[in-house]
């Protein structure tokens, strides 16, 4: 149980498109899921917490205007990469938790994206 | 702010040997303490889960600690084996908040 997906699994594109990446909690439903970025060789960056059916949270130092977030239903969120630049290559991962209680507890991580942009 | 210290960066062992690897943490008002593995280019695996009320969690062989008051905690890996190169990662999930704050990682390799 717990098992969240991504999508693509790896996406290449040019500079000046967008990109859009799916994370998909596949037999739980996900009131928070969470957006990280990794650097080679560096650690995970939270980016955003997102909440069903409210804007995303955005942490100090990411664009709101380029990195779009939309938590639509309790069991997707997506993560829009607008207008992307070569320095937007990274690896992006989502999580998710089990409400329980109205706490929450242990995050399960999707298998991340790798994006390249040319 | 919390911030989370994994010492060391990088440990190379030969197989069989039994290892600890370090988290530290800056302020012990925390949730919960997560060990995560990483193997290059993939996502993250979820190894243990510790509670703050929690003293160690075990899994195989795998057992993690946890010192709130010193704000530290440790995985102890028993009779290392070439399948648990990886990275290991620590995420502190502090009270109040629903973020994790990541470690910078322990690159793991056990050679042959």
């Amino acid at each position: 149980g717990a098992v969240v997906s991504q999508h693509p699994s790896r996406v290449i594109c040019k500079s000046g498109t967008s990109v859009k990446i799916e994370c998909r909690s596949l037999d739980f439903q996900a009131t928070t899921m969470f957006w990280y970025r990794q650097f080679p060789k560096q650690s995970l960056m939270l980016m955003a917490t997102s909440n069903e059916g409210s804007k995303a949270t955005y942490e100090q130092g990411v664009e709101k205007d380029k990195f779009l977030i939309n938590h639509a239903s309790l069991t997707l969120s997506t993560l829009t990469v607008t207008s992307a630049h070569p320095e937007d290559s990274s690896f992006y991962i989502c999580s998710a938790t089990l409400p329980a209680g109205g706490t929450y507890n242990e995050q399960f991580f999707g298998p991340g994206t790798r994006l390249t942009v040319l | 702010k919390q911030e989370v210290t994994q010492i060391p960066a990088a440990l190379s062992v030969p197989e069989g040997e039994n290892l600890v690897l370090n988290c530290s943490f800056t302020d012990s008002a925390i949730y919960n303490l997560q060990w995560f593995r990483q193997d290059p280019g993939k996502g993250l695996t979820s190894l243990l889960l510790i509670q703050s009320s929690q003293r160690e969690q075990t899994s195989g062989r795998l057992n993690a600690s946890l010192d709130k008051s010193s704000g530290r905690s440790t995985l102890y890996i028993a009779a290392s084996q070439p399948g648990d190169s990886a990275t290991y990662l620590c995420a502190v999930r502090t009270q109040g908040a629903q973020k994790l704050v990541f470690g910078q990682g322990t690159r793991l390799t056990i050679n042959p």
